[in-house]
């Protein structure tokens, strides 16, 4: 079946400092990649998406690449804030008669000033 | 706004209690989720409605009943029979007619069981 696997945090970093959350997935078919983002006490807010190979998704300076060949979708941030701590989540769907998304466990990242 | 509406925001219950949370959409979406998330474990689906009148049990679904009797509404029972139900559940809902996956969450139902 369809997983997601994302890297553990905690996640600790200075703002102004390089993000890189990793993600993989295994999938039957071609996924469509997601990263949602879940602000303490809210509910998931979509960060961004990839829908084929190749594409790069990207939001509020957050950007990820859809790698085939290596089955990932790793979330980067050139320079983080203290406003992006928050849980992101990976996630992905094989879409066909469902639109079930399969996520990843979550991590956790706090910025301090 | 649209959005997605769950009530109540928390919620505590006896052991041996049903307990029945409440999700409302303005979307006009036709797919309908609840999905449990507990620490370190993300989020798991619990039940999934793609029309009314009907629903899929998703991977967790012991212990947890739903019904879709309108399309705007997804109320879901948390039941004695679910041994372990302290945990934060999401309501989600999204358009069926395309690939783009995109979720739509409440702000969540948190359930302490005392």
């Amino acid at each position: 079946g369809d997983s997601v696997t994302q890297m553990e945090g905690p996640v600790t970093l200075s703002e102004e400092a390089f993000l890189t959350i990793n993600c993989t997935y295994t999938a039957t078919g071609y996924p469509s990649l997601f990263w949602y983002v879940q602000y303490p006490g809210e509910g998931l807010q979509l960060l961004l998406k990839a829908t084929k190979a190749d594409d790069k998704g990207s939001n509020k300076g957050f950007e990820a690449t859809y790698r085939k060949e290596t089955t990932s979708f790793h979330l980067e941030k050139g320079s983080v804030q203290v406003s992006d701590s928050a849980v992101y989540f990976c996630a992905l769907t094989s879409g066909g008669s469902n639109y079930k998304l399969t996520f990843g466990k979550g991590t956790l990242l706090t910025v301090n000033p | 706004d649209g959005g997605i509406t769950q009530s109540p925001k928390y919620l505590f219950r006896k052991e041996g209690q049903n307990v029945t949370l409440s999700c409302e959409q303005n979307l006009n979406h036709d797919a309908m989720y609840w999905y449990r998330q507990d620490p370190g474990q993300g989020l798991r689906l619990i039940y999934y409605s793609q029309i009314v009148n009907d629903f899929q049990k998703g991977d967790i679904a012991e212990g947890y009943s739903v019904s879709r009797e309108k399309k705007e509404s997804f109320p879901l029972t948390v039941t004695s029979a679910q041994k372990n139900p302290t945990a934060f559940y999401l309501c989600a809902s999204s358009i069926i007619g395309s690939n783009t996956g995109e979720l739509f969450f409440g702000e969540g139902s948190r359930l302490t069981v005392l």
